[in-house]
């Protein structure tokens, strides 16, 4: 069955600190995608990254990264010098091939980070 | 610009109870669906929709319908609400049916009692 693991439910640093976001997926799809969502306190979600299963580069947006390994299966989201805005529970979710599309997100239960100042 | 809209932000609703949760997007957009959100259970869809007139089930739909007349619209019907609804509701769009980023709506709190 699909299925997007996100083991660590809070993680709770102090600001300017580095912190990695882990993510694990299970998938029979040869071709799929990968995303990552943040929630903030005030409820909306919202995109951050999409990565298919074809393109194993890493990628870099500011102090945001992630990275993709197919032989591991994973999905890990690196925050470098972490703000308190960067304070929200993260998504990591796995889209599903449903009916002939695969616009279904399987989603993990989240991550809460809690970046003190 | 407005992106993905829901109406109304909260709402309570008494058992048995029928209501219609707004979703509307601006940005032409093939693909919409709906999620609920539920402590410790992550998203799940209830169903979607890969264009006008075409609409089908998600993981979770009972208890729930959909249409889609318009590209722009796609509103969730509770038939008979019950308190298992009480959840956070989500609609999405995305530009395609397949591989592409889906954009959320704000959010809808429901509450039955």
């Amino acid at each position: 069955a699909q299925k997007v693991t996100q083991a660590q439910t809070e993680i709770s640093v102090v600001e300017k600190e580095d912190v990695t976001l882990d993510c694990v997926y299970e998938t029979r799809d040869t071709t799929y995608y990968l995303f990552w969502y943040k929630q903030p306190p005030s409820g909306e979600l919202v995109f951050l990254i999409r990565r298919n299963s074809f393109d194993e580069q890493n990628e870099i947006s500011g102090r945001y990264s992630w990275n993709f390994q197919k032989s591991t299966s994973s999905f890990n989201f690196t925050i470098t010098a972490s703000q308190v805005v960067d304070s929200a529970v993260y998504f990591c979710a796995l889209s599903e091939t449903w009916r002939g599309a695969t616009n279904k997100l399987i989603f993990g239960t989240g991550t809460l980070l809690a970046v003190q100042p | 610009n407005a992106g993905v809209t829901q109406t109304p932000k909260f709402q309570v609703l008494k058992t048995g109870q029928s209501m219609t949760l707004q979703c509307a997007q601006d940005m032409n957009h093939e693909y919409m669906s709906w999620y609920r959100q539920d402590p410790g259970m992550g998203l799940r869809l209830i169903h979607y929709s890969v264009g006008a007139g075409i609409t089908d089930q998600g993981e979770v739909p009972n208890g729930y319908n959909v249409s889609r007349s318009t590209t722009e619209d796609f509103p969730l019907r509770l038939l008979s609400a019950a308190p298992s609804q009480t959840s956070v509701y989500f609609c999405a769009s995305s530009l395609r049916r397949s591989g592409y980023e889906q954009y959320f709506g704000p959010g809808t709190r429901l509450t039955v009692t």
